[in-house]
């Protein structure tokens, strides 16, 4: 079935930094959703988008869904190290949901 | 308060037993999942039910049996078949179409 490569595995970065997470897909997404994990915990959603060349923001989150509707991207603007975790998308997949490998972010004070 | 609950918290058997994982929702969702989870790995789906009485194998099913007899609860036995049983334990619901999916905290199953 339909598979999103998500990239990168991992990211570690300085407190204050930036951080981007990219979804791609080979075929046209319907729509595209974004989950947050924290260490020892169960996925939380975050997000859905559902147009092309759509961008979203939660304060310091931005979700953006590509124009051809094959990619899509979470940036986090200065990162804290409540941002710490697992960063996953996931896409519609017939009557189940198919998740990215998903990205896990560490944060260093 | 709504939301789904998983029984137990951790989980540890002996190689060989079957082993029930609960899962319960009151959130009136049709749809509930089940994804397994490896250290530092994604989710992978193992069967899903969009309505009572009625489940689809997911991508990892070997080794796994789900029912859905009411709508609030969907169980997976995690049999002695399943090579590598330890791992932990997603259980997920949505609201038919909506696909927005609420997790529950999960269960550690560890196989000695």
């Amino acid at each position: 079935g339909q598979q999103v490569m998500q990239i990168p595995q991992y990211q570690h970065v300085q407190e204050g930094e930036d951080f981007t997470t990219y979804c791609n897909s080979s075929t046209t997404l319907s729509n595209i959703q974004w989950y947050k994990q924290r260490p020892g915990g169960h996925p939380v959603f975050l997000i859905q988008l559902v147009k092309s060349g759509e961008v979203k923001k939660q304060k310091r989150l931005t979700f953006q869904f590509g124009e051809a509707k094959k990619n899509s991207s979470l940036h986090i603007t200065a990162t804290q190290t409540t941002d710490v975790g697992t960063y996953f998308c996931a896409e519609p997949n017939n009557n189940d949901m198919r998740f990215g490998a998903g990205t896990r972010l560490t944060v260093k004070p | 308060d709504g939301g789904i609950t998983q029984s137990p918290k951790y989980l540890f058997r002996k190689e060989g037993q079957n082993v029930t994982l609960s899962c319960e929702q009151n959130l009136n969702h049709d749809a509930m999942y089940w994804y397994r989870q490896d250290p530092g790995q994604g989710l992978r789906l193992i069967y899903y039910s969009q309505i009572v009485n009625d489940f689809q194998k997911g991508d990892i099913a070997e080794g796994y049996s789900v029912s859905r007899e009411k709508k609030e609860s969907f169980p997976l036995t995690v049999t002695s078949a399943q090579k590598n049983p330890t791992a932990f334990y997603l259980c997920a619901s949505t609201i038919q179409g909506r696909g927005e999916q609420f997790f529950g905290p999960g269960t550690r199953l560890t196989v000695l």
